[in-house]
């Protein structure tokens, strides 16, 4: 089974302090994905990243960086918190090839507060 | 016009009740569709998957596809309280892009 891990399942933060989201994956995949929820907005995605040290913004990417230096691991990073960033962070990763294409697994999500 | 369109309402159904949810979209491109169970304060998950057009059937749910109305569905039959959960529907074009498009998501309450 495909297991997608986060770090965090919840976290307190307080406005203007360096946010770190950690996101890991057991299945080789290519692909990396960071969304964020909120109750009325669905699903937006912030950064994707295909491969090892690239990057793609999504939608709503302002206020956001990642990091992907290996392969398993695809960091968010909130540079200096602010309290609408409160939010549910899910992370999620696919595979290009074999299997179901463009089916995405997620983790458990990360709850985020800042205050 | 968004890409993919989801009644977010919530829905409240009695135990055994058929549900039927909708998406529609607008991009002709999409050719993989999934519908995503998420329960509270959990992940989303794989819930049934389909490739171009027609009906796919797993134990009690089917999910159809009709891509000349640009519009899908999902059914679940006798419904159970365990059913009680968001579902997302979610589409892609392919074709290396890897992206999926969703839908905002439907709040579904099975009451016993």
């Amino acid at each position: 089974d495909v297991k997608v891990t986060q770090s965090s399942r919840y976290l307190v933060k307080r406005t203007g302090e360096k946010v770190f989201l950690e996101c890991v994956q057991d299945m080789d995949h290519e692909n990396m994905f960071w969304y964020r929820q909120d109750p009325g907005l669905g699903l937006r995605l912030i950064y994707f990243s295909y491969d090892v040290k690239m990057k793609e913004k999504g939608d709503i990417p302002e206020g956001y960086s990642v990091s992907r230096e290996k392969k398993e691991r695809f960091s968010l990073i909130l540079e200096s918190a602010s309290t609408n960033q409160t939010s549910m962070y899910l992370c999620a990763s696919s595979s290009s090839g074999a299997g179901r294409p463009y089916e995405q697994y997620f983790g458990p999500g990360t709850r985020l507060t800042v205050t | 016009q968004k890409e993919v369109e989801q009644d977010p309402g919530p829905l409240s159904v009695p135990e055994g009740a058929i549900v039927s949810l909708n998406c529609t979209y607008s991009n002709s491109a999409f050719q993989y569709f999934m519908w995503y169970r998420q329960y509270s304060r959990k992940g989303p998950e794989l819930l049934m998957y389909t490739y171009s057009s027609g009906n796919k059937e797993d134990g009690r749910f089917t999910a159809q596809v009709d891509k000349s109305s640009k519009y899908i569905s999902l059914f679940i039959r006798d419904s159970q309280p365990s059913d009680s959960a968001t579902y997302l529907c979610a589409m892609s074009a392919g074709q290396g892009n890897n992206r999926l498009a969703f839908g905002k998501g439907n709040q579904v309450v099975v009451i016993p």
